[in-house]
């Protein structure tokens, strides 16, 4: 257990759907990232937030969006969904804003859009 | 913009056999990651390299800073079953707080 908690595991939803995925990270981390890995592909890295303010964007679809509470844990919402955004979607934390100290990541929410 | 390329793609060896991996970079990089990622989970943070020319080991993976500082490499000795797994180089991206990651290498053993 890395503890970085993601949940669901998995998703099955239709195109057009909109749902949100979750990530709890570890303890004390105060920075979230989201990634996303499509099948054979790498890690393409979406956003990432640092004590509840957003600090960096990737390519990050404007269907998606994310957030960071109070309490740190994390939200991304993805909406209008469309076949090809089936893929894993990572959420990673780390202590600090920068990036020194590497990330530990979570086991990942599987989505299917059908 | 910044890539991390990672060479073999995949490769396939014996039980027992040394296997070597490389990432480069089209720039300079303080930091490289490696992680391991397992079928159906999240990458595991393995070796971190912090200075040019270090080497850093972490049981039978052993991982080098290249000297130019635009390249790193991972080897991992007398490979075990359980070495399967696709393998990540990670670094800076410059200017933000986020890591880039490589391709990957794709690793699988033969009993």
């Amino acid at each position: 257990d890395s503890g970085v908690t993601q949940t669901p595991k998995h998703l099955i939803t239709a195109t057009g759907q909109r749902v949100t995925l979750r990530c709890s990270p570890r303890s004390g981390d105060l920075s979230v990232y989201w990634y996303q890995q499509s099948l054979d592909q790498g890690l393409q890295f979406l956003i990432q937030y640092y004590n509840g303010e957003e600090r960096a964007k990737g390519n990050i679809l404007e269907r998606f969006s994310a957030q960071q509470f109070p309490d740190l844990h994390s939200e991304l919402n993805l909406s209008s969904l469309e076949l090809g955004d089936s893929a894993l979607y990572f959420c990673a934390s780390s202590l600090l804003g920068n990036r020194d100290y590497g990330y530990t990541f979570g086991s990942g929410t599987r989505l299917t859009v059908v | 913009g910044q890539q991390l390329n990672q060479s073999p793609q995949s490769m396939f060896i014996q039980e027992g056999e040394d296997v070597s991996m490389n990432c480069t970079s089209s720039s300079i990089f303080n930091t490289w990651l490696w992680y391991k990622q397992d079928p159906g989970e999240g990458p595991v943070l393995l070796i971190a390299l912090y200075k040019a020319g270090e080497l850093t080991s972490n049981g039978r993976l052993t991982a080098q800073f290249g000297i130019t500082r635009k390249d790193s490499f991972l080897n991992i000795s007398a490979s075990i079953p359980s070495d399967v797994g696709i393998y990540f180089c990670a670094g800076p991206s410059s200017g933000t707080y986020k890591y880039i990651f490589g391709t990957g290498t794709r690793l699988k053993v033969l009993a």
